[in-house]
């Protein structure tokens, strides 16, 4: 168990709504990750963290912003939800070590009508 | 961007059979990742390999970074219906260890 509750679990939202989705860790890890999973895209990376206030862009960001005001916790934001961001997200640490690999929480479904 | 080729894409097997499956990425890559992932959760991570050639076992899986480094394996021995899953490949090459890139999945079913 790598301490990582994501919430909520499950959110039904309408196009045009903004979205917060959370993220927080119990083990004080430096670094923080959002990924997507679609089904023939495997997970993508939107947004990660390397410290508080620290984030850059991944390979999927356009339409998301993130903030990192506590170590403990990573906030995805959908400043206008569109039907094409309806996906499984999920939020990953990953320890110090520059080498280490990531862990995962348990993902938040999100559904945009 | 970077692109892993996972294959196959899913197969269905006896318990008891040893499944084996790859991964093969377009550049070189300094560590490989293993996870599965049951459905409605997170993926757990499996095996990490680190060096060219490395073989490392948990239980009865077996992976193995190879020595193209282009490319990974992964073997189950003596399946089990817990075994069912969806099993994800992953790594990250020079680009830096913060872009890590994950295969497409190779959705394993047993069949008891």
């Amino acid at each position: 168990d790598a301490g990582i509750t994501q919430s909520p679990r499950h959110k039904v939202t309408e196009t045009g709504t903004p979205v917060t989705l959370r993220c927080h860790q119990t083990e004080n890890h430096r670094y923080m990750y959002w990924y997507r999973q679609d089904p023939g895209h495997g997970l993508r990376l939107i947004h990660y963290s390397y410290g508080v206030k620290d984030t850059d862009k991944g390979e999927v960001s356009d339409g998301y912003s993130v903030s990192r005001s506590k170590t403990e916790d990573f906030l995805l934001t959908l400043e206008s939800a569109t039907s094409s961001q309806t996906s499984v997200y999920f939020c990953a640490i990953r320890t110090e070590t520059n080498n280490s690999p990531l862990h995962f929480g348990n993902g938040t479904r999100l559904t945009v009508t | 961007g970077q692109q892993l080729n996972q294959s196959p894409q899913s197969m269905f097997i006896q318990e008891g059979e040893d499944v084996s499956m790859n991964c093969t990425s377009s550049s070189i890559f300094n560590t490989w990742l293993w996870y599965k992932q049951d459905p409605g959760e997170g993926p757990v991570l499996l095996i990490a390999l680190y060096k060219a050639g490395e073989l490392t076992s948990n239980g009865r899986l077996t992976a193995q970074f190879g020595i193209t480094r282009k490319d990974s394996f992964l073997n189950i021995s003596a399946s089990i219906p817990s075994d069912v899953g969806i099993y994800f490949c992953a790594g990250w090459d020079s680009g830096g260890y913060q872009k890590v890139t994950f295969g497409t999945g190779t959705k394993l079913q047993v069949i008891p």
